[in-house]
């Protein structure tokens, strides 16, 4: 059974901190991403990443970066925090090859800056 | 830009009857399409997909109905439950070599006892 695990399910910030979220995932899956939730826009993705040390730019990547030093680990960094990211964040994983292209989520990490 | 669009925020539907899930998308370079289906305080868990060269996929309860003409598809769920109330989002891909996905902004389907 795949298994996607994330740090973190609430955690509350203040503005101007520095902020890891941690994903785990147990598949040996190349591909790694971040999104984040918000009502009435969906999930949008902040960045992506192929390999291991690989990394690509989503459709919202101001005001964060982030790491993969190893295959199963993808961390999301939020440089300073501000409010406008108080949200759910959502870690996912899939492989590149094979006949399913399917992304096996985390159960998300509730962020609050305040 | 939205490139996939679901139109309806929510849908409420009697027990045993039909649910029907819409999704729009405007990039016909899509060819690989997904629906997930989200708890509240849960990760979204993938439902059934569709690749471009099929016009419909059955899975159980569930199917899915790609009109490549209309840039539509649609999820069936028949008959409905009320453990299908959930958020249900649509995803698209036009394969770049890491499948990379655009969501939908999802609908809330709600199955009444």
């Amino acid at each position: 059974d795949v298994k996607v695990t994330q740090s973190s399910r609430y955690l509350v910030k203040r503005t101007g901190e520095k902020v890891f979220l941690e994903c785990v995932q147990d598949m040996d899956h190349e591909n790694m991403f971040w999104y984040r939730q918000d009502p009435g826009l969906g999930l949008r993705l902040i960045y992506f990443s192929y390999d291991v040390k690989m990394k690509e730019k989503g459709d919202i990547p101001e005001g964060y970066s982030v790491s993969r030093e190893k295959k199963e680990r993808f961390s999301l960094i939020l440089e300073s925090a501000s409010t406008n990211q108080t949200s759910m964040y959502l870690c996912a994983s899939s492989f590149t090859s094979g006949n399913t292209q399917e992304q096996y989520f985390g159960p998300g990490t509730r962020l609050t800056v305040t | 830009d939205q490139q996939v669009k679901q139109n309806s925020p929510s849908l409420s539907v009697q027990e045993g009857r039909i649910s029907i899930l819409n999704c729009d998308y405007t990039n016909s370079m899509f060819d690989y399409f997904l629906w997930y289906k989200k708890y509240p305080a849960e990760g979204p868990t993938f439902l059934i997909s569709i690749s471009s060269i099929k016009d419909k996929n059955e899975d159980g309860r569930f199917t899915v109905f790609l009109n490549k003409s209309a840039k539509h598809l649609s999820l069936h769920i028949v008959p409905s439950q009320p453990g299908d109330s959930a958020v249900y989002f649509c995803a698209a891909s036009a394969f770049s070599g890491t499948y990379k996905y655009i969501f939908g902004t999802g609908t809330r389907l709600k199955v009444l006892a």
